[in-house]
């Protein structure tokens, strides 16, 4: 597709458990960011993927959330141990390259909920 | 660190109102100022932009100028539609070409028929 997709639009998991959220990014787009969005929140910065660089991990607000990219594509971010905290929009976007002039582009987003 | 600061919402306006929502941030150096917008149900989109000091973004009838000298980006709007309706968030990103971008929390605007 055209935009970036992110699966699934919604998950609902027991507390404890594990989730692992999709990103597909659009083609082409080297650099490629993970958020978190809590309700009536704002945009929460976690994981920034640039090409080859080391990723800038300085947002993920514990051990128990980890992320991975696979060379300049799909990218998946963990959960592990999930507690009701971790119930948010976790947004995915992309962008040609990382930094400034570069717009970036947002799939719409999985709702994750903690029961 | 860098970072962004924008009023707090709700913001809540009636048809054909003026609109402002502020936007301040700290930099080093020269960043680039975005303004992104997330009407409901839908996913973030760049709604403007500047790149540098005095460039005044544009778009959908919203402005704004990027002011160093008060380190501003302040979003206004003449006359506001009910469809304007949405989140609105202010964003740098640094000139370093790998650095990333930096979001504002978001201001939530109603605009009253």
């Amino acid at each position: 597709g055209a935009g970036v997709s992110q699966s699934p639009s919604n998950k609902v998991t027991e507390k404890g458990k594990d989730v692992e959220l999709r990103c597909d990014p659009i083609s082409g787009h080297t650099a490629l960011y993970w958020y978190r969005q809590r309700l009536g929140q704002g945009l929460e910065f976690l994981i920034y993927f640039q090409g080859n660089s080391a990723p800038d991990k300085s947002g993920l607000p514990s051990d128990r959330f980890s992320a991975e990219r696979t060379g300049e594509s799909v990218s998946t971010l963990t959960i592990q141990r999930t507690q009701q905290e971790d119930s948010a929009v976790y947004l995915c976007a992309s962008s040609l390259s990382g930094g400034a002039n570069q717009p970036q582009h947002f799939g719409d987003g999985t709702r994750l909920s903690i029961l | 660190g860098n970072s962004v600061t924008q009023m707090e919402g709700p913001v809540t306006l009636s048809e054909e109102a003026f609109l402002t929502i502020n936007c301040t941030y700290t930099a080093t150096g020269y960043p680039s100022l975005f303004w992104y917008v997330q009407y409901p149900g839908e996913g973030l989109q760049l709604l403007l932009k500047a790149t540098k000091a005095d460039d005044k973004g544009s778009n959908k009838g919203f402005e704004a100028t990027y002011r160093k000298e008060t380190t501003s980006f302040h979003l206004e709007k003449g006359s506001v539609q009910v469809s304007d309706s949405a989140v609105y968030f202010c964003a740098l990103s640094a000139m370093n070409r790998d650095d990333k971008i930096i979001f504002g929390k978001g201001t939530r605007l109603h605009i009253l028929p």
